[in-house]
């Protein structure tokens, strides 16, 4: 299947600054890349869906000046935490479709960034 | 938008014994469901998912049944092993190029 990498895996930033977390599809391109958010002991909740060269769809909830969504190419999307406070600690994880896989539903996702906001 | 219900949350059985776990999904238009197992602090892994012109798949040991009339779907798990125990989470999405609504979530714990 395709393969999806995350940069960083693992992140601890102070309160106030902001963090750029990277998702790259390695072997395919990716016009629709999708955020996630799962915090200790619960499902994943979709964050935005970023579609590349426009901007992303945030979802109910999400504040998009705060959770900055860039898919610049089809192969990046970046996701930069703003100003990042310790409520926004958690497991951050990005998911495409390979157009190109006979299977086209299928997501695969990236593994993950973990987010710690001392 | 879309609502995926999953239960139970907990379920613990005994090596060797099935599992089953059920999700019910509230947009007659989701076309894809798939399951997956969440390791702690791993990324989710697909184990199986069916399409709505389906309605049963199965893979070795695991299997999942689709009833759209109903809206729901259940997976499977037969001879289950202490290696199967994780975190399985059910999904529902539409065509390609929308996201995955995930169930809340089921912990399977296997005992030997």
């Amino acid at each position: 299947g395709a393969v999806v990498s995350q940069h960083p895996s693992r992140v601890i930033c102070k309160s106030g600054t902001s963090v750029k977390i990277e998702c790259r599809s390695l072997d395919f391109q990716a016009t629709t890349m999708f955020w996630y958010r799962q915090f200790p002991k619960q499902s994943l909740m979709l964050m935005a869906t970023s579609n590349e060269g426009s901007k992303a769809t945030y979802e109910q909830g999400v504040e998009k000046d705060k959770f900055l969504i860039n898919h610049a190419s089809l192969t990046l999307s970046t996701l930069t935490v703003t100003s990042a406070h310790p409520e926004d600690s958690s497991f951050y994880i990005c998911s495409a479709r390979d157009p190109a896989e006979s299977s086209y539903n299928e997501q695969f996702f990236g593994p993950g960034t973990r987010l710690t906001v001392l | 938008g879309e609502n995926v219900e999953q239960h139970p949350s907990t379920l613990s059985v005994q090596e060797g014994d099935s599992a089953v776990i059920k999700c019910t999904y509230s947009d007659s238009a989701s076309n894809y469901f798939p399951w997956y197992k969440q390791e702690l602090g791993k990324r989710p892994q697909l184990i199986i998912d069916i399409r709505s012109n389906v309605g049963e798949k199965k893979d070795q040991r695991i299997a999942v049944t689709l009833n759209k009339t109903a809206k729901h779907f259940s997976l499977h798990i037969t001879e289950t092993q202490p290696e199967d125990s994780a975190v399985y989470f059910c999904a529902a999405s539409k065509d390609s190029g929308y996201a995955l609504n995930f169930g809340k979530g089921t912990s399977l714990l296997v005992t030997p």
